[in-house]
């Protein structure tokens, strides 16, 4: 089955570079979520996206922004990195709850993370 | 807001034996959904099991199984038959619902439980 894509997988950048982070959801999943977690702690919500248009932010910076395109794949931009950017970056997809009877309804599925390293 | 607590920050158990994790959390929701998630030393987040809050029935998934108690709310994770590789992270998450869309459906994350499985 496919699964969440999430590129690159690791980034290196210096500080107050900038970072472009993508992610292409499962087939037919219109909802975009993105967390970030740092050494050690556990994922925090960062900003999700429901049919192109941003749904939820969460403790996203404001040198962040993100976006969802027509394709419904999303891409999390980054600039003025810090050391503190440093962690990995998860992208998660669900399917539509209209489609009551689709599998995995109401539940995310987690990319394999891209991890960000800031020098 | 809504809070999650792993008050277990490490545990192990020995291979073919039995572990409960614990899982405590607050919320004024009625409607919601929790889940636990996998993450071993690769980091991918893998789904193991969720619960939706309105069912009174425990989900079980082969060696996984919960203990929902609502009116306490609690939401532990039972792992039969352990295995060498279900060691890893456990994260325990919750989701409020709502009825039309995906908005406001983002996870919130405990602090998680370190599970070593030992041969």
């Amino acid at each position: 089955a496919a699964g969440v894509i999430q590129s690159p997988r690791h980034l290196i950048k210096e500080k107050r570079e900038t970072a472009t982070l993508k992610c292409y959801p499962i087939p037919r999943h219109d909802t975009v979520y993105w967390y970030q977690q740092g050494p050690g702690q556990d994922p925090q919500f960062l900003i999700s996206f429901y049919e192109k248009m941003q749904s939820d932010k969460g403790s996203i910076p404001d040198r962040f922004s993100a976006q969802q395109f027509s394709d419904y794949h999303s891409e999390l931009n980054m600039s003025s990195l810090e050391l503190g950017d440093s962690a990995l970056y998860f992208c998660a997809s669900s399917p539509p709850r209209e489609l009551k009877d689709y599998p995995g309804t109401d539940t995310q599925y987690f990319g394999p993370g891209t991890r960000l390293t800031v020098l | 807001a809504q809070t999650v607590t792993q008050s277990q920050p490490e545990m192990s158990v020995q291979e073919a034996e039995t572990v409960t994790l614990s899982c405590t959390y607050d919320t004024s929701e009625s409607n919601y959904y929790l889940f636990w998630y996998k993450q071993p030393p690769s980091r991918q987040m893998i789904l193991v099991i969720r619960q939706e809050a309105y069912k009174q029935q425990n989900a079980t998934e082969n060696r996984f199984s919960v203990n929902f108690q609502k009116a306490a709310k609690s939401f532990s994770l039972k792992i039969s038959d352990s295995q060498l590789g279900d060691t890893a992270m456990y994260f325990c998450a919750f989701m409020k619902t709502l009825m039309n869309n995906n908005a406001g459906n983002m996870l919130t994350f405990g602090g998680g439980t370190r599970l070593m499985v030992k041969p």
